[in-house]
């Protein structure tokens, strides 16, 4: 049972280039998460998926797309990468099972724009 | 909308003295809160939540609606609880709110 997955564990970019960032949970969630993590700001949520199909603008959706290839995976693409996006990327999903509600989290992607 | 407040970017104490990490939120109706805590080079895990009551590696945090708080304590830390913290409550949504986090280091 590996949890959440995420690669790449780093990745450093050129302003304009794009890349996706992978995400697999292994536990049966339906709910699913993208956050980036800046210095002093906590975590801001990118897009969800509350459900396989369907997805979600969060607080910060401006340069982002995701898909939900199904319902254990959910991908984040950067399609025209900026330095503003410079940051450290979560995925989450979220347990529902007795009214949990507990977010388990990958171990993060480190992105670099030059 | 809902905020959450953690008024402390960094917070050091020495080893063995007690520990506050302050939150505070802002939601009119009765709130879901939790603790979340990121080890260094680990990934966030999540620490406690006010539904559950319990006591997580020593750590308490008690609901005051009154003061709308919701305080992580312990009693006497431990140079391993050195960690990142982060405070979050749940909108009606299911979304994570989260407080921009605290640094606590503990020294030897």
């Amino acid at each position: 049972n590996a949890g959440v997955t995420q690669t790449p564990k780093f990745q450093v970019l050129k302003t304009g280039q794009s890349m996706t960032l992978q995400c697999a949970q292994d536990m049966n969630h339906n709910s699913m998460y993208w956050y980036r993590q800046d210095p002093g700001m906590g975590l801001r949520l990118i897009y969800y998926s509350a459900s396989e199909g369907t997805t979600d603008k969060g607080e910060v959706p401006n340069g982002y797309n995701v898909s939900r290839l199904n319902k254990r995976e959910f991908s984040l693409r950067l399609e025209s990468a900026a330095p503003s996006q410079t940051s450290v990327y979560f995925c989450a999903s979220r347990s529902t099972s007795g009214g949990n509600n507990e977010q388990f989290f990958g171990p993060g992607t480190r992105l670099t724009v030059l | 909308a809902q905020r959450v407040t953690q008024p402390e970017k960094l917070l050091s104490v020495f080893k063995g003295a007690p520990v506050e990490l302050k939150c505070n939120y802002s939601y009119s109706g009765s709130p879901e809160l939790f603790w979340y805590v990121q080890y260094s080079r680990q990934r966030l895990q999540l620490l406690l939540r006010h539904i559950s009551r319990e006591s997580i590696k020593g750590f308490t945090a008690d609901l005051n609606k009154g003061e709308t708080s919701f305080h992580l304590k312990k009693p006497f830390a431990q140079e391993e609880d050195s960690a990142m913290y982060y405070c979050a409550t749940m909108d009606s949504n299911y979304q994570l709110i989260w407080g921009a986090g605290t640094k606590l280091i503990i020294k030897p």
